[in-house]
Protein backbone atom coordinates (compact mmCIF):
# COMPACT_ATOMS: atom_id res chain seq x y z
CA UNK A 1 0.00 0.00 0.00
CA UNK A 2 1.33 3.18 -1.21
CA UNK A 3 1.85 5.64 2.10
CA UNK A 4 2.85 9.60 2.08
CA UNK A 5 3.36 11.04 5.39
CA UNK A 6 3.89 14.60 5.94
CA UNK A 7 5.70 16.50 8.90
CA UNK A 8 7.13 19.99 10.14
CA UNK A 9 4.06 21.74 9.98
CA UNK A 10 3.74 24.75 12.20
CA UNK A 11 3.69 28.36 13.24
CA UNK A 12 6.37 30.21 11.89
CA UNK A 13 6.90 33.95 12.05
CA UNK A 14 6.86 36.00 8.09
CA UNK A 15 10.64 36.28 7.43
CA UNK A 16 11.52 32.64 8.70
CA UNK A 17 12.03 28.84 8.02
CA UNK A 18 10.76 25.72 8.05
CA UNK A 19 11.76 22.26 6.69
CA UNK A 20 8.92 20.24 5.81
CA UNK A 21 9.26 16.44 5.27
CA UNK A 22 7.16 13.63 3.40
CA UNK A 23 8.07 9.88 4.68
CA UNK A 24 7.35 7.55 1.50
CA UNK A 25 6.37 3.87 1.33
CA UNK A 26 4.86 1.09 -0.93
CA UNK A 27 6.35 1.91 -3.69
CA UNK A 28 9.98 2.08 -5.65
CA UNK A 29 10.70 5.33 -4.16
CA UNK A 30 14.35 5.94 -5.73
CA UNK A 31 12.41 5.88 -8.97
CA UNK A 32 10.24 7.41 -9.19
CA UNK A 33 9.10 11.47 -9.19
CA UNK A 34 7.57 13.33 -6.33
CA UNK A 35 6.18 16.66 -6.14
CA UNK A 36 4.64 19.30 -3.55
CA UNK A 37 1.26 20.95 -3.78
CA UNK A 38 0.04 23.29 -1.14
CA UNK A 39 -3.43 24.77 -0.47
CA UNK A 40 -4.78 27.83 1.33
CA UNK A 41 -7.69 27.13 4.10
CA UNK A 42 -10.96 27.47 2.11
CA UNK A 43 -8.87 28.06 -1.06
CA UNK A 44 -7.76 26.52 -4.09
CA UNK A 45 -4.58 24.10 -5.56
CA UNK A 46 -0.97 24.91 -6.23
CA UNK A 47 1.57 23.36 -6.91
CA UNK A 48 4.49 23.96 -5.75
CA UNK A 49 7.61 21.82 -6.36
CA UNK A 50 8.97 18.43 -8.12
CA UNK A 51 11.81 16.27 -8.32
CA UNK A 52 12.84 13.73 -10.41
CA UNK A 53 14.53 10.78 -9.88
CA UNK A 54 18.38 10.15 -9.90
CA UNK A 55 18.07 8.49 -13.35
CA UNK A 56 16.43 12.14 -14.44
CA UNK A 57 19.62 13.98 -13.01
CA UNK A 58 17.51 14.60 -9.53
CA UNK A 59 16.23 17.59 -11.74
CA UNK A 60 13.93 20.26 -9.89
CA UNK A 61 11.38 22.43 -10.69
CA UNK A 62 9.77 25.40 -8.98
CA UNK A 63 6.76 27.82 -9.03
CA UNK A 64 7.41 30.69 -9.95
CA UNK A 65 5.96 31.92 -6.50
CA UNK A 66 8.19 29.80 -4.08
CA UNK A 67 11.46 29.95 -6.97
CA UNK A 68 14.54 30.99 -4.87
CA UNK A 69 12.79 30.94 -1.38
CA UNK A 70 11.96 26.73 -1.18
CA UNK A 71 14.53 24.04 -2.04
CA UNK A 72 13.38 20.54 -3.16
CA UNK A 73 15.44 17.83 -2.05
CA UNK A 74 15.52 14.19 -1.22
CA UNK A 75 16.74 11.12 0.46
CA UNK A 76 16.26 7.66 -1.33
CA UNK A 77 17.87 5.50 1.68
CA UNK A 78 14.99 7.20 3.81
CA UNK A 79 12.41 7.34 0.93
CA UNK A 80 11.93 10.98 2.05
CA UNK A 81 11.53 14.37 0.33
CA UNK A 82 12.33 17.68 1.65
CA UNK A 83 10.72 21.14 1.42
CA UNK A 84 12.83 23.84 2.78
CA UNK A 85 11.13 26.94 2.89
CA UNK A 86 12.98 30.18 3.72
CA UNK A 87 12.03 33.64 3.82
CA UNK A 88 8.38 33.16 4.20
CA UNK A 89 5.33 35.26 4.20
CA UNK A 90 1.72 34.98 4.94
CA UNK A 91 1.46 34.23 1.77
CA UNK A 92 2.61 30.90 2.35
CA UNK A 93 0.30 30.11 4.82
CA UNK A 94 -1.23 26.12 3.46
CA UNK A 95 -1.51 22.80 3.87
CA UNK A 96 1.36 21.31 2.55
CA UNK A 97 0.90 17.98 0.18
CA UNK A 98 3.80 15.43 -1.22
CA UNK A 99 2.17 13.58 -3.99
CA UNK A 100 3.67 10.14 -6.28
CA UNK A 101 2.29 9.18 -9.40
CA UNK A 102 2.57 6.51 -11.26
CA UNK A 103 1.62 2.89 -12.60
CA UNK A 104 0.35 2.21 -9.21
CA UNK A 105 -2.01 5.79 -9.35
CA UNK A 106 -1.81 9.25 -7.95
CA UNK A 107 -1.36 9.24 -4.54
CA UNK A 108 -1.69 12.31 -1.71
CA UNK A 109 -0.82 12.58 1.80
CA UNK A 110 -2.87 13.97 4.80
CA UNK A 111 -1.12 16.72 4.23
CA UNK A 112 0.99 19.59 6.53
CA UNK A 113 -0.42 22.92 7.80
CA UNK A 114 2.02 26.14 7.83
CA UNK A 115 1.17 29.25 9.37
CA UNK A 116 3.09 32.50 8.83
CA UNK A 117 2.46 34.91 11.44
CA UNK A 118 3.76 37.26 13.85
CA UNK B 1 1.00 29.90 -17.43
CA UNK B 2 -2.62 27.79 -18.60
CA UNK B 3 -5.74 29.66 -17.00
CA UNK B 4 -7.52 26.75 -16.08
CA UNK B 5 -11.86 27.92 -15.98
CA UNK B 6 -14.31 25.44 -14.33
CA UNK B 7 -18.21 26.50 -14.39
CA UNK B 8 -20.36 26.32 -11.97
CA UNK B 9 -18.38 27.56 -9.04
CA UNK B 10 -21.71 25.45 -6.96
CA UNK B 11 -23.56 22.89 -7.83
CA UNK B 12 -26.43 21.92 -6.08
CA UNK B 13 -27.84 18.71 -6.84
CA UNK B 14 -30.32 16.26 -5.92
CA UNK B 15 -29.71 12.76 -4.67
CA UNK B 16 -29.62 10.35 -7.79
CA UNK B 17 -29.84 13.08 -10.65
CA UNK B 18 -26.75 13.57 -12.68
CA UNK B 19 -24.18 16.68 -12.56
CA UNK B 20 -21.95 17.87 -14.84
CA UNK B 21 -18.91 20.39 -14.49
CA UNK B 22 -17.10 22.33 -16.91
CA UNK B 23 -13.58 22.64 -17.43
CA UNK B 24 -11.40 25.11 -19.97
CA UNK B 25 -8.32 25.75 -20.90
CA UNK B 26 -6.92 29.38 -21.99
CA UNK B 27 -4.69 26.58 -24.31
CA UNK B 28 -4.73 23.60 -25.93
CA UNK B 29 -4.42 20.46 -24.00
CA UNK B 30 -2.96 18.56 -26.43
CA UNK B 31 0.63 17.28 -25.76
CA UNK B 32 3.33 17.30 -28.85
CA UNK B 33 3.07 13.11 -28.32
CA UNK B 34 -1.19 12.96 -29.50
CA UNK B 35 -2.27 12.86 -25.35
CA UNK B 36 -4.01 15.35 -22.95
CA UNK B 37 -2.63 15.60 -19.68
CA UNK B 38 -6.24 16.38 -18.25
CA UNK B 39 -6.45 15.14 -14.65
CA UNK B 40 -9.82 15.26 -12.30
CA UNK B 41 -10.11 15.50 -8.53
CA UNK B 42 -12.41 15.27 -5.58
CA UNK B 43 -12.00 16.38 -2.35
CA UNK B 44 -14.10 16.76 0.70
CA UNK B 45 -14.50 18.53 3.02
CA UNK B 46 -11.67 17.80 5.83
CA UNK B 47 -9.84 15.09 3.57
CA UNK B 48 -6.98 15.43 0.89
CA UNK B 49 -7.38 15.78 -2.98
CA UNK B 50 -8.14 11.98 -4.45
CA UNK B 51 -7.63 11.92 -8.30
CA UNK B 52 -10.84 10.53 -10.08
CA UNK B 53 -10.01 10.66 -14.16
CA UNK B 54 -6.49 11.38 -15.50
CA UNK B 55 -5.89 11.94 -19.80
CA UNK B 56 -9.66 13.47 -19.86
CA UNK B 57 -11.35 10.11 -19.85
CA UNK B 58 -9.38 6.96 -18.11
CA UNK B 59 -11.00 6.63 -14.24
CA UNK B 60 -8.53 5.91 -11.40
CA UNK B 61 -8.50 2.32 -9.67
CA UNK B 62 -11.41 2.14 -7.44
CA UNK B 63 -13.41 5.17 -8.78
CA UNK B 64 -17.17 4.53 -9.89
CA UNK B 65 -18.29 4.37 -12.77
CA UNK B 66 -21.33 6.67 -12.47
CA UNK B 67 -17.87 9.39 -13.24
CA UNK B 68 -17.07 10.14 -16.69
CA UNK B 69 -14.58 12.40 -18.42
CA UNK B 70 -14.68 13.74 -21.83
CA UNK B 71 -13.72 16.69 -24.13
CA UNK B 72 -10.76 17.44 -26.13
CA UNK B 73 -8.83 20.53 -26.82
CA UNK B 74 -9.52 23.17 -24.68
CA UNK B 75 -12.72 21.72 -23.46
CA UNK B 76 -13.63 19.69 -21.23
CA UNK B 77 -16.22 17.59 -18.62
CA UNK B 78 -17.10 15.57 -15.99
CA UNK B 79 -20.05 13.42 -15.00
CA UNK B 80 -22.02 11.86 -12.37
CA UNK B 81 -24.41 9.99 -13.49
CA UNK B 82 -26.41 9.61 -10.67
CA UNK B 83 -24.87 11.79 -7.64
CA UNK B 84 -24.45 9.82 -4.56
CA UNK B 85 -24.41 11.52 -0.99
CA UNK B 86 -20.36 10.41 -1.23
CA UNK B 87 -19.87 12.83 -3.69
CA UNK B 88 -20.21 15.81 -2.06
CA UNK B 89 -17.15 18.39 -1.91
CA UNK B 90 -14.90 19.97 -4.21
CA UNK B 91 -13.77 18.98 -7.81
CA UNK B 92 -11.02 20.48 -9.65
CA UNK B 93 -9.86 19.75 -13.22
CA UNK B 94 -5.42 20.07 -13.94
CA UNK B 95 -3.38 20.59 -16.95
CA UNK B 96 -0.40 18.78 -16.80
CA UNK B 97 0.42 19.34 -20.44
CA UNK B 98 2.09 22.58 -20.42
CA UNK B 99 4.61 23.58 -17.27
CA UNK B 100 3.92 24.24 -14.62
CA UNK B 101 0.51 22.15 -13.87
CA UNK B 102 -2.63 24.83 -13.32
CA UNK B 103 -5.65 23.61 -11.44
CA UNK B 104 -9.19 25.36 -12.10
CA UNK B 105 -10.74 27.15 -9.12
CA UNK B 106 -12.96 24.11 -7.85
CA UNK B 107 -17.26 23.50 -8.31
CA UNK B 108 -18.90 22.45 -4.66
CA UNK B 109 -21.12 19.88 -5.00
CA UNK B 110 -23.41 20.10 -2.29
CA UNK B 111 -27.19 17.98 -2.31
CA UNK B 112 -30.51 19.96 -2.10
Amino acid sequence: EVQLVESGGGLVQPGGSRKLSCAASGFTFSGSALHWFRQPAGKGLEWVALIRSKGNTYATAYAATVKGRFTISRDDLKNTTFLQMDSLTTEDTAIYYCTYTGVLGDYWGQGTLVTVSS
Amino acid sequence: DVVMTQSPLSLPVTLGQPASISCRSSQSLVYSDGDTFLNWYHQRPGQSPRRLIYKVSNRDSGVPDRFSGSGSGTDFTLKISRVEAEDVGVYYCMQGTHWPPTFGGGTKVEIK
